[in-house]
């Protein structure tokens, strides 16, 4: 089975502070997502990935960045956390260019205050 | 842009019973997919049904069935025999055929199963 994990499942961070949220897949996927997701406005894609070192902006890219060094590692990045930040983020990765089929983590709830 | 709209926030169900979710969608494209995915209360959201836009005959895993209307922008999802672990949030998505593999989320419809 595909397994895609992050590393919290709760986060509580100040205001101003720098925020990183890590995900892992397992099975060699090539795509990689970001979505946040918020009551009544569903998932929204913040930033995804093709390929390693390779990276394009989603719906919501404003006050997040990414970093994919690694094919297995997808990093989120809050430069500077604010309160309307606080939300759900989910990770998933899909096999390549030609699968829709998409991977969930768990998610991680992050709360800004 | 495409969007998608789920219209019913909640929805209950009897155990047993069959509930029907609705999904409309809106796009200038002719060629896409569309999908129903899972979210229990574990939150890990999982894939439950797919259907290619090319295709008239709708698409059935299980109990899980969809009815597509292309022309109406409609892609409803029939849960038959209702179990308690199908209690979930149940997101509608859109991704076109060509290009990029970005999924288009709904808002989500939040489905109890009453014992």
């Amino acid at each position: 089975d595909v397994k895609v994990t992050q590393s919290s499942r709760y986060l509580v961070k100040r205001t101003g502070e720098k925020v990183f949220l890590e995900c892992v897949q397992d099975m060699d996927h090539e795509n990689m997502f970001w979505y946040r997701q918020d009551p009544g406005l569903g998932l929204r894609l913040i930033y995804f990935s093709y390929d390693v070192k390779m990276k394009e902006k989603g719906d919501i890219p404003e006050g997040y960045s990414v970093s994919r060094e690694k094919k297995e590692r997808f990093s989120l990045i809050l430069e500077s956390a604010s309160t309307n930040q606080t939300s759900m983020y989910l990770c998933a990765s899909s096999l390549d260019q030609s699968s829709y089929e998409q991977y969930f983590g768990p998610g991680t709830r992050l709360t800004v205050t | 842009a495409q969007t998608v709209t789920q219209s019913q926030p909640e929805m209950s169900v009897q155990e047993a019973e069959t509930v029907t979710l609705s999904c409309t969608y809106d796009t200038s494209e002719s060629d896409y997919y569309l999908f129903w995915y899972k979210q229990p209360p574990s939150r890990q959201m999982i894939l439950v049904i797919r259907q290619e836009a090319y295709k008239q005959q709708n698409a059935t895993e299980n109990r899980f069935s969809v009815n597509f209307q292309k022309a109406a922008k409609s892609f409803s999802l029939k849960i038959s025999d209702s179990q308690l672990g199908d209690a979930a949030m149940y997101f509608c998505a859109y991704a076109l055929i060509q290009g990029a593999q970005k999924l288009v989320f709904g808002q989500g419809t939040r489905l109890t199963i009453n014992p």
